[in-house]
């Protein structure tokens, strides 16, 4: 089975412009979360989408978003980036109902300047 | 609020020795946790987990203790190698909210050859 896939690997945005970042899970599974990581706060989780909707949500600002397709495929979006959002987007999925055994992908690595 | 504190942020270990990383909770509400194998450029790997009914298990060389009335939990590697040299995370979710990992702070690992 091919693992999780994140596109695109690497993206640089300006301060005030939004970004799209897709991941689509491994085949079957249907549970999908999004984690940020960055040096200082390391790993902390975004959301969690499960069948289309949003099953938990973080603690971060709601300029972060997400949806999750028919397919399990899902997207993130951050809009009016700030520098702070500089950091490695990981995506994981999970083919366990309540979403134990994640799975990450490689992650997408933005550079917000 | 820091809800795993993991330790110690780095550490040394000769090849062939036991490496030995802890993770510490507070939510008893806590019901899995996992541990994670991170390499540079590339998103975690699920190791090993552990639920709270059982008090170690062990994978290859990799075990995991747990304590509930202390409300720790560690990660011992057995005989050591360099190929292990890695970040590792411990993490915990409750109430099967799998989807929703809280993680230690990580704890770099460099095995000496």
């Amino acid at each position: 089975k091919a693992g999780v896939t994140q596109t695109p690997r690497y993206l640089i945005k300006t301060r005030g412009q939004q970004v799209t970042l897709s991941c689509s899970p491994i085949s079957g599974h249907r549970s999908v979360s999004w984690y940020q990581q960055t040096p200082g706060q390391g790993l902390q989780f975004l959301f969690e989408y499960f069948s289309e909707t949003q099953r938990n949500k973080g603690n971060f600002p709601g300029r972060f978003s997400g949806r999750q397709f028919s397919n399990s495929r899902s997207e993130m979006n951050v809009s009016t980036l700030e520098l702070g959002d500089s950091a490695l987007y990981l995506c994981a999925s999970s083919g366990n109902p309540i979403s134990y055994e994640q799975y990450f992908g490689p992650g997408t690595r933005l550079t917000v300047t | 609020q820091q809800q795993v504190k993991q330790s110690p942020q780095s550490l040394i270990v000769q090849k062939g020795g036991i490496s030995i990383i802890n993770c510490a909770y507070e939510n008893t509400a806590f019901d899995y946790f996992p541990w994670y194998q991170q390499f540079p450029g590339k998103g975690p790997a699920l190791l090993i987990a552990i639920r709270p009914d059982v008090s170690e298990k062990k994978e290859g060389r990799f075990t995991i203790s747990f304590n509930k009335s202390a409300k720790q939990f560690s990660l011992h590697i057995m005989d050591s190698q360099p190929g292990d040299s890695a970040t590792y995370f411990c993490a915990a979710s409750r109430d099967n909210q799998g989807g929703k990992l809280i993680f230690g702070q990580g704890t770099e690992l460099s095995v000496k050859p």
